[in-house]
């Protein structure tokens, strides 16, 4: 088991441009998480599908950020118009998805935006 | 507002020693309190948890205590060795409501040899 697999690990734009992340979940887990790790904020939670579906994005910015999930192997976050403050490690995480809020969350590595 | 307060924001301590990490919430309806260890370059990875029904949680060298009335927490680290140094974040959630963890801003622990 790979575990979580998120790609890019780096990801540099300029102002103005779009960023795709991409993010695959364990297998067999249909819970998918995005959180995004500033210095600042610390762990902030931003958007999670159960089965595919999206079920709550309270933490996702209205404007410029959307996230999907197409197949339960594969979810993508896509930032348009990035901008200086978006610069940070988005996290993306999975759970079974059988035992609610208080399953185990199994984080990848990260992909690390920086917004010229 | 932070729902979840971590304190100190950095802890030094010897090899061999006791690290106590404390942390606070604010919202009576949080009953999972689960310890997330990161180490640089990668993701958080569960260390322990415990639920509001329970008063203490123990697993090997790592003990949560849990003061329900004082909305209080705390992580103990007994014997610390060099490779428990990483930042250590206290996280809330409640079960039976939306399943976002919210998270505490992290306590960076350094363990001197």
């Amino acid at each position: 088991n790979a575990g979580v697999i998120q790609t890019p690990r780096h990801k540099v734009t300029g102002k103005g441009q779009e960023a795709t992340l991409w993010c695959e979940p364990i297998s067999g887990h249909s819970a998918v998480f995005w959180y995004r790790q500033t210095i600042v904020q610390g762990l902030e939670f931003l958007t999670y599908f159960r089965n595919q579906a999206p079920i709550d994005d309270s933490g996702m910015p209205k404007e410029r950020f959307s996230a999907q999930m197409p197949n339960q192997s594969h979810s993508t976050l896509k930032i348009q118009s990035t901008q200086p403050q978006d610069s940070a490690v988005y996290l993306c995480a999975s759970s079974a998805g059988t035992g609610g809020a208080a399953e185990t969350l199994y984080f990848g590595s990260g992909t690390r935006l920086t917004v010229l | 507002q932070q729902q979840v307060r971590q304190s100190p924001q950095s802890l030094t301590v010897w090899e061999g020693e006791t690290a106590i990490l404390n942390c606070s919430y604010e919202d009576s309806t949080f009953n999972y309190f689960p310890w997330y260890q990161q180490f640089p370059g990668e993701g958080p990875a569960l260390l322990i948890s415990i639920r509001s029904v329970s008063d203490k949680k123990e697993d090997g060298r790592f003990t949560i205590f849990f003061n329900k009335r004082e909305k209080k927490l705390s992580l103990h680290i007994t014997d610390s060795q060099p490779g428990d140094s990483a930042t250590y974040f206290c996280a809330a959630s409640d079960s039976s409501g939306s399943w976002q963890l919210i998270f505490g801003s992290g306590t960076q622990l350094t363990v001197m040899p």
